[in-house]
């Protein structure tokens, strides 16, 4: 069965700097998806950023970015310039096919002002 | 037709009383997902469909809990003589036949059995 493991329970950055969010997953398939996800207290989860494993390059959503590393099966979200409005739970999540989303336990990022 | 709606927002019920929680998709989208989320937990895969078909049922899923999902339109969700542990969100998601896009979420329904 797939797994997905996020290390970091919880995460704290300042207004305007960097962070990351580390993901590994497990996997013996060639051909998957992984997204990540925010969820905003008490609000729906919405898709932050996707990649498709047959694809190098890293995908990019305006200050959203991440490192994927396949051979290491590590899916790491970058967030740039960290707004007040970043602050949520982030669940890293992998796909294969047409199957279900399983999803990784979280990540809590707080953004300090 | 802007996004997935869950109804209702909030239940309290009851140890032992049933419930029945309602999901309607994005209209194009043919195959629609159940969740089960806890307090600071990540979302558990409850069970799916593609269109009118239930395709895939969790271990989760006991026999107190079933879903439908009559014509391929909207979906219900019922929990039977439910229990504490029953407490949590469930959450839908759709999505349609671009399904490497990613799931479209629900608000999801707080399920509080007291």
């Amino acid at each position: 069965a797939q797994t997905v493991t996020q290390s970091q329970p919880e995460m704290s950055v300042q207004e305007a700097e960097t962070v990351t969010l580390s993901c590994t997953y497990d996997t013996s398939e060639s051909d998957y998806y992984l997204f990540w996800y925010k969820q905003p207290p008490s609000r729906q989860m919405i898709l932050v950023i996707r990649q498709e494993a047959y694809k190098q390059q890293n995908a990019t959503e305006n200050r959203f970015s991440v490192n994927f590393q396949k051979a290491a099966k590590s899916f790491s979200l970058k967030i740039s310039d960290s707004q007040l409005g970043d602050a949520a739970m982030y669940f890293c999540a992998f796909r294969e096919g047409a199957q279900k989303l399983v999803f990784g336990q979280g990540t809590r990022l707080t953004i300090n002002p | 037709d802007t996004g997935v709606s869950q109804d209702p927002r909030h239940k309290i019920t009851k140890r032992g009383q049933n419930v029945t929680f309602r999901c309607d998709p994005i209209s194009e989208h043919n195959r629609l997902y159940w969740y089960r989320q806890t307090l600071g937990q990540g979302p558990e895969f409850l069970t799916y469909f593609q269109n009118e078909a239930q395709l895939e049922k969790s271990r989760l899923l006991s026999d107190r809990f079933s879903a439908e999902r009559p014509k391929g339109s909207f979906s219900t969700l019922e929990i039977q003589r439910t229990e504490q542990g029953d407490s949590a969100m469930y959450l839908c998601a759709t999505t349609g036949p671009r399904s490497w896009y990613g799931y479209t979420f629900g608000s999801g329904t707080r399920l509080t059995v007291v």
